[in-house]
């Protein structure tokens, strides 16, 4: 069975101090693995797509990296709106179904 | 990406009571997931919405509990019997369109059940 686990589970930064969310997985061939963010009352937002291990995408001040075990969120220099629930998902190559971590929130205070 | 909107956005039914909850989307995509969040709680998936057939549930959950159609590439259904306290949650409906396999979420429909 598909894992994936975030962490930390809270992060709390001053506005421009940059920082990490780590997203590690198990699956047994991985087809993609998925960054959203879900602002309180909203359904998730697509993020990125990465596929294989080596693999940047890139937006604004978001950066994800991907391995053969692990993604990284990194947040450069966040804003205030840059605040809110960070979830990471990842989709067997063997299957359609997206699973979910739990996600780790970003509360950004200026 | 696809716009995706769901009705009701909110609703507060009695347990015992069913309600229904419609996912449209402004273009025909090749698959269609309905989700649950629980408070607090991440996603996860209830079933595959399959156009002209039955949906393909996940480990527990069952048809008679959550009825779901789909008569077409662009509309959904998600229904949700004889609800208790414990059914409250914030249900989510997806697609996935050609070409990729990203998701794409609707808003939402936040579910109390009194």
């Amino acid at each position: 069975e598909d894992q994936v686990t975030q962490s930390p589970e809270a992060l709390r930064l001053q506005e421009g101090e940059s920082s990490s969310l780590n997203c590690s997985y198990t699956v047994s061939g991985l087809r993609g693995l998925f960054w959203y963010r879900q602002d309180p009352g909203k359904g998730p937002e697509f993020l990125f797509t990465l596929y294989s291990a080596g693999e940047e995408k890139e937006k604004e001040r978001l950066k994800a990296t991907l391995t053969k075990k692990e993604s990284f969120l990194h947040i450069t220099a966040p804003k205030p709106e840059d605040s809110a629930t960070y979830l990471c998902a990842v989709q067997d190559a063997n299957d359609y179904k997206l699973s979910f971590g739990a996600g780790t929130t970003v509360t950004v205070r200026a | 990406s696809a716009v995706i909107s769901q009705k009701p956005s909110r609703d507060i039914c009695q347990r015992g009571t069913s309600l229904t909850i419609q996912c449209q989307v402004d273009s025909q995509v090749t698959m269609m997931f309905w989700y649950r969040q629980q408070p607090g709680q991440s996603l996860t998936l209830i079933a595959t919405a399959n156009q002209g057939s039955e949906a393909t549930y996940e480990s527990g959950f069952v048809i008679d509990k959550f009825p779901i159609s789909r008569p077409n590439l662009t509309f959904s259904t998600l229904t949700v019997s004889n609800m208790s306290p414990e059914d409250s949650s914030i249900y989510l409906c997806s697609v996935e369109l050609a070409g990729g396999y990203e998701q794409y979420f609707g808003p939402g429909t936040r579910l109390t059940v009194t």
